[in-house]
């Protein structure tokens, strides 16, 4: 079954720590996408990748880091200079070649201690 | 500002109730406005991608239709199983290859029995 596979599906951070959430698909994708998603917010665009090496900041970058090494892996590093980093963490990959619609991930919750 | 809007926050129904949930946007020019389900501590599912005004989709009890300045998604006869957030995202212009959506706050739908 082609999809998109985040893990942990929960993880803990103490104060000071850097974390890493993975994100791999295998649906041939070019694009893919990082969301953080609040109580009552919308999903906010983190970072994004249209090719491989590549990658962009979107609308709340700081804090948080990627890499694009390979075309099915985008992982994201929450870095300690993130204020507030308890959020579900979503992440998501378009096909960008007539069709824009975005799949998405089961979400990783990540938990400040 | 590009925005986008959804109303009502939260809306229950009895089982067989028909109605409809609401998407309003800012964008002007619109290259596609994408309708998705999320069940609790899950990720968003795909529903429907509308490009242009008048344009309708349908998948079982959902109908999504869109006009120049909203659009809507029609709930015929719901069931329980449909319970819901039902999140609604547009994608603007001018957003070249990054294909950017942006999110809004979602209906919270409860079918009670």
């Amino acid at each position: 079954d082609g999809g998109i596979t985040q893990s942990p599906k929960y993880l803990f951070r103490k104060e000071g720590q850097n974390v890493t959430l993975s994100c791999e698909q295998n649906l041939n994708h070019d694009a893919m996408y990082w969301y953080r998603q609040d109580p009552g917010q919308g999903l906010r665009l983190i970072y994004y990748s249209q090719i491989v090496n590549d990658f962009q900041k979107g609308d709340i970058a700081e804090g948080y880091s990627v890499s694009r090494e390979k075309k099915e892996s985008f992982p994201l590093t929450v870095t300690s200079a993130q204020k507030n980093p308890t959020a579900f963490y979503l992440c998501a990959s378009m096909n960008g070649r007539g069709k824009n619609e975005q799949f998405f991930g089961p979400g990783t919750r990540l938990t400040v201690l | 500002e590009d925005q986008v809007t959804q109303s009502p926050e939260a809306l229950r129904l009895q089982e067989g109730e028909s109605s409809s949930l609401n998407c309003s946007y800012t964008v002007s020019g619109l290259r596609g406005l994408f309708w998705y389900r999320q069940d609790p501590g899950k990720g968003p599912e795909f529903l429907f991608t509308l490009y242009s005004a008048g344009e309708e989709k349908e998948k079982e009890r959902l109908k999504a239709t869109l006009t120049k300045k909203e659009s809507f998604l029609h709930i015929t006869a719901p069931k329980p199983e449909d319970s819901a957030t039902y999140l609604c995202a547009v994608q603007p212009p001018g957003g070249g290859a990054t294909n950017k959506l942006i999110f809004g706050t979602g209906t919270l739908l409860a079918v009670q029995p």
